[in-house]
């Protein structure tokens, strides 16, 4: 799996919008753009994937450049329940690869969202 | 419909003790994933099982570590002799028949949180 680069640390207002970006300049054509977050502790929580268009669902949006090497995750309006280690994962899409299931989990970035 | 299940949350051994944590999927979900989180570390892939399957191991330590997931019941990960290393939370996660899903979304338990005196 292709290696992704996070900050290690970010600070958002609440009720602004929370931007947070990932390199991933070698990932390759079948390989998708995963991101999760783990909240203090529990379980790590899906948010969306993407493979080259931009997605958004109802908990964020994801924004892939037109090369794929990187990405930036965006939370429309961060709450203090935002507040969390998130990861971005590359993965590759194809189902038949063996050990292709398994995420590989980085340092990610850890969310602070401030009052 | 519930969520993967974990149990027990937290469990405490002794050196040389066996530990047994169980994992039930999320209802119709055949392939489970095991991940340990070391104190103040990340997430580390350890093994994917299907039904009666093992299909990748290669995150397991070579010993006292092992894994399965019975045809009927919950996955097992089982560590023998544990020692003070061992000490971690144990993640489980789920998903659905890779007929059912395109992107191999993984669903997380709450983990077992495991100390070793």
């Amino acid at each position: 799996d292709a290696k992704t680069t996070q900050p290690p640390s970010m600070d958002c207002a609440e009720g602004r919008a929370a931007n947070l970006p990932c390199n991933h300049s070698t990932i390759s054509g079948n390989e998708y753009v995963y991101w999760y977050r783990q909240i203090h502790s529990q379980g790590p929580q899906y948010i969306i994937h993407g493979l080259k268009n931009n997605e958004t669902n109802e908990m964020a949006s994801l924004i892939i450049t037109e090369d794929r090497k990187s990405s930036t995750l965006i939370l429309p309006h961060a709450t203090l329940r935002d507040t969390a280690v998130y990861y971005c994962i590359v993965r590759a899409g194809d189902k038949i690869i063996q050990g292709a299931q398994k995420l590989v989990f980085g340092q990610g970035t850890r969310l602070t969202i401030n009052p | 419909n519930a969520g993967v299940m974990q149990n027990p949350r937290h469990l405490v051994r002794r050196r040389g003790q066996e530990a047994r944590l169980r994992c039930s999927p999320m209802k119709g979900h055949s392939h489970v994933y095991w991940y340990r989180q070391l104190p103040e570390e990340g997430l580390k892939f350890m093994v994917y099982l299907q039904k009666e399957n093992i299909i990748d191991e290669s995150g397991m330590p070579k010993e006292r570590f092992s894994a399965e997931f019975p045809k009927e019941g919950p996955s097992i990960l089982r560590i023998q002799q544990v020692v003070r290393g061992d000490s971690a939370a144990y993640f489980c996660a789920s998903s659905p028949p890779h007929a059912l899903s395109s992107y191999n979304e993984q669903f997380f338990g709450p983990g077992t949180r495991l100390t070793v005196l």
